[in-house]
């Protein structure tokens, strides 16, 4: 069964210091992988898909296929990326599949 | 502008009633979907609809139903069934680009 994991509920760090959050996946196929957040009183919106390898506002995450992991790290925590995030899992064709939420993680960076 | 609008945002229910949220987009996408996001659980699929007139249960459908007569309209009712309707839900719309997430209902049974 398709499955994502995120085991932290809440992470908390100082501003400047390196972030990890944690994501897990289980799936029987080439999963397409994504990180989302949601700001304080916005709308979810996508952070960074693992197809575009790229990096958004700091953050990168790598596919490991081999220990099915998809980790957000960002080297130095910033006060506005406090934020909740999913990491999430596509599944199904391009145009209609279902995506699959993990818990979510509440990063919480103090000052 | 192009987008997704979920209305109402807030909405109020008694105990024994069928509530309607209203989830519509302006975007030309096929797909479209519902979530409740509760805390500690994050988001769980409702329903999705693929194409008109389709439509699957998610993974917590009972208590919910969904109609799909229209692409840009995907309304859920939460049922008297329902047995813990107070949650945050989510609507969302897809095409082969990514996905599109409207701003949420609050639904709140009193």
């Amino acid at each position: 069964a398709q499955r994502v994991t995120q085991p932290e509920k809440l992470l908390s760090v100082f501003k400047g210091a390196p972030v990890e959050l944690k994501c897990n996946y289980s799936y029987s196929g080439s999963p397409e992988l994504f990180w989302y957040v949601q700001y304080s009183r916005q709308r979810l919106q996508l952070l960074l898909r693992h197809i575009s390898r790229e990096s958004i506002k700091g953050f990168t995450a790598d596919l490991n296929k081999g220990e099915t992991s998809f980790h957000l790290k960002k080297p130095f925590a910033q006060e506005e990326d406090s934020a909740m995030y999913y990491c999430a899992l596509s599944h199904g064709s391009s145009n209609t599949g279902k995506l699959i939420f993990g818990q979510g993680t509440t990063l919480q960076v103090k000052p | 502008d192009g987008g997704i609008t979920q209305s109402p945002k807030y909405l109020f229910r008694k105990e024994g009633q069928n509530v309607t949220l209203s989830c519509e987009q302006n975007l030309n996408h096929d797909a479209m979907y519902w979530y409740r996001q509760d805390p500690g659980q994050g988001l769980r699929l409702i329903y999705y609809s693929q194409i008109v007139n389709d439509f699957q249960k998610g993974d917590i459908a009972e208590g919910y139903s969904v109609s799909r007569e229209k692409k840009e309209s995907f309304p859920l009712t939460v049922t008297s069934a329902q047995k813990n309707p107070t949650a945050f839900y989510l609507c969302a719309s897809k095409n082969k680009y990514g996905y599109t997430f409207g701003s949420g209902t609050r639904l709140t049974v009193v």
